[in-house]
């Protein structure tokens, strides 16, 4: 029963350095998300995929590539890290089916540091 | 960029009384409106999603509203314990299908015992 998964929990890295966060649920949702956190900005979204192999950008994409090769996965990659970047993130999921709107579940959360 | 809002930003309330605070949203294209409840060092946890003007939903001592004709939610906390202190999201959803959330900054509450 592990739902919604992240790694790592932690991450310390330089500027200019490639960091992937991982994202893994196991409730087959059809939807994935990200999410930041920064403070006086509440949560923001990065990215979203309605789908494997669909993605769509969200209100602040800039600097962060996404993909969904699997249904499971979704990874997020910071390709050239900037101190800017320092932030909480966050992946969810939710099931939407038809008129229904299911509600996101939200993962514990990856803290990155960009020195 | 959606502009949702929520009041006040912090809210002190003594154990035992009862509060509330407000989501101020967009009234056009309206899809959903969901609150969660988030504790430091966790992540956020769902508590209504809202669909209807005129909704009401209850989950314990907590309820919510909706009014997507003037663009509002308000949260009620009843009988307010130590356990409510969190943070209270709203979040708005646009359109149909999930899209992703356009999440306020929050209401953080502090029970004082």
């Amino acid at each position: 029963d592990a739902g919604i998964t992240q790694s790592p929990r932690y991450k310390i890295t330089e500027t200019g350095r490639q960091v992937t966060l991982m994202c893994h649920q196991t409730w087959s949702h059809s939807y994935m998300f990200w999410y930041r956190q920064d403070l006086g900005h509440g949560l923001r979204l990065i990215y979203y995929s309605a789908a494997a192999d669909i993605t769509d950008k969200g209100e602040v994409p800039d600097g962060y590539v996404v993909s969904r090769s699997k249904t499971e996965n979704f990874p997020l990659t910071l390709e050239s890290a900037t101190r800017s970047q320092t932030s909480v993130y966050f992946c969810a999921s939710s099931e939407w089916m038809g008129q229904e709107q299911e509600t996101q579940y939200f993962g514990p959360g990856t803290r990155l540091l960009v020195l | 960029i959606l502009n949702v809002e929520q009041s006040p930003q912090s809210l002190h309330v003594q154990e035992g009384d009862s509060t509330n605070f407000t989501c101020s949203f967009p009234s056009s294209n309206f899809y959903a409106l969901h609150w969660y409840r988030w504790e430091t060092a966790k992540s956020p946890e769902a508590l209504f999603v809202m669909t209807l003007n005129g909704d009401e939903k209850k989950k314990g001592r907590i309820s919510a509203t909706l009014n997507t004709k003037e663009g509002y939610s308000y949260l009620y906390i009843k009988g307010s314990q130590p356990e409510d202190s969190a943070t209270y999201l709203c979040a708005f959803e646009t359109g149909g299908g999930a899209d992703g959330l356009t999440f306020g900054k929050g209401t953080h509450l502090i029970i004082q015992p």
